[in-house]
Order: C-alpha cells, then sequence, then structure tokens
C-alpha cells in the first residue's frame, strides 16, 4: 500500500530533551514535506526537501533540522525542544510536477 | 504577501448541499486544493483546479476562477461522516520546490 509513514503517533516530552520523528515513503516520490498544524494557525511548512540532500527551510523553521540522506526517509528532529513547540506535525511527500500531497497520520507531540 | 480565506465554521444538515468558499492572494498560482481532514487524522485529497470551471466527482465539485482568486467546494447530499475540516490551498509557483500554501480550514458540522 502507497503511505507516508510517521512515528510516534504521540510522543510527550520534557524541554530540552532532544527528539527524532520519523518519516518514510514507499511511493519514491522526489519530495518531501513537514507541516505544523495549530489551531487557529493551520498547516504551516517547516521544511521541505527536493531531492536526497537537497533540504530547504520553509515558514517555520526556527527549533528544527531535517536530514534527507535517503530519497525515502526525511526525518524531523528538535534538539531542545521547547513548549511552543507542543503541535500535531505532519509529514508529506508528493513526485515532482504538480501533484497533491500524500500526508503521514500525524505525530502529536507534547513538551512539557 | 500570501493570503487563503476560508470561513471558519459551516453548519448544515444531512441530505443538503452546502458550498464552502476560498478567496486566494497569492504571489503566482499553479494550481488549488481541496482537501478534508477529520479530526486528529491525516489531510486526504479531495480535488484539484488549474484552469477556471468546474471539476466534479461524485458528491463533491470543486470550481475555480483565476481572475476572481475564488475557489468553491460543493458538497451535495451531506452525510454525517462529512462533519470534517476542509482545507483550501494553492501552489503560487511553477518551480520544483514550490509548497502548497494552506488556509485555515473550515470546519463543517452536519446534524441529522
Amino acid at each position: 500500500e502507497a503511505q507516508v509513514t510517521q512515528n510516534p503517533r504521540y510522543l510527550i516530552t520534557v524541554t530540552g530533551k532532544k527528539l527524532t520523528v520519523t518519516c518514510s515513503q514507499n511511493m519514491n516520490h522526489e519530495y518531501m514535506s513537514w507541516y505544523r498544524q495549530d489551531p487557529g494557525l493551520g498547516l504551516r511548512q517547516i521544511y521541505y526537501s527536493m531531492n536526497v540532500e537537497v533540504t530547504d527551510k520553509g515558514d517555520v523553521p526556527e527549533g528544527y533540522k531535517v536530514s534527507r540522506k535517503e530519497k525515502r526517509n526525511f526525518p524531523l528532529i528538535l534538539e531542545s525542544p521547547s513548549p511552543n513547540q507542543t503541535s500535531l506535525y505532519f509529514c508529506a511527500s508528493r513526485p515532482m510536477g504538480n501533484y497533491g500531497y500524500t500526508f503521514g497520520s500525524g505525530t502529536r507531540l507534547t513538551v512539557v | 504577501g500570501q493570503n487563503i480565506d476560508q470561513p471558519t465554521e459551516m453548519t448544515a444538515t444531512e441530505g443538503a448541499i452546502v458550498q464552502i468558499n476560498c478567496t486566494y492572494q497569492t504571489s503566482g498560482f499553479n494550481g488549488l486544493f481541496w482537501y478534508q481532514q477529520h479530526a486528529g487524522e491525516a489531510p486526504t485529497f479531495l480535488s484539484y483546479n488549474v484552469l477556471d470551471g468546474l471539476e466534479e466527482k461524485g458528491r463533491f465539485s470543486s470550481f475555480l476562477s483565476r481572475s476572481k482568486g475564488y475557489s468553491y467546494l460543493l458538497l451535495k447530499e451531506l452525510q454525517m461522516k462529512d462533519s470534517a475540516s476542509y482545507l483550501c490551498a494553492v501552489r503560487d509557483g511553477e518551480g520544483a520546490g514550490t509548497a502548497l500554501i494552506f488556509g485555515k480550514g473550515t470546519t463543517l458540522s452536519v446534524s441529522s
């Protein structure tokens, strides 16, 4: 089944403890992206990648890192999480060209 | 700047027809997408318009007017399961890395 897989689905952590949210897609998509979704603000792009070793900032990149060492994987790294990073995170992928995204199931992160 | 506007909330009854409007002001335009998102779940693709006119897909239709910066999503024969948030998203350029810019979403509540 073609899908984007994110892990974990739920995570509660403490301020300052590094964490990684994994994202993997099995559709050979070139383009991958991370969004966060907050009430009243909608989906906002954090980082995106157009292919292996090619990443760039989205609208809200502060406090996040990403890497794209393999085409299928695009992990989101929070080096020192803070409470304002409490949010619902979505990974998404698409082929190059004018196509819509396929989204992962989401990761609900709480930083206390 | 980039701006996508949708009503925050709408209500309707089972069996009715509802129209969700979306207006956009973006630096470029290369397609408009509608997604459905149930609470706590991933957005799922509903429709895509890049040329003016109406695209029909079963109970759902989407319309685009590029000159007016306007789109709507039409849902017919409403069912309880259509209660969800509906997201309008615009691709604002033709480059390979252009992201989707999302509106804040319209929460539709369908009652019996």
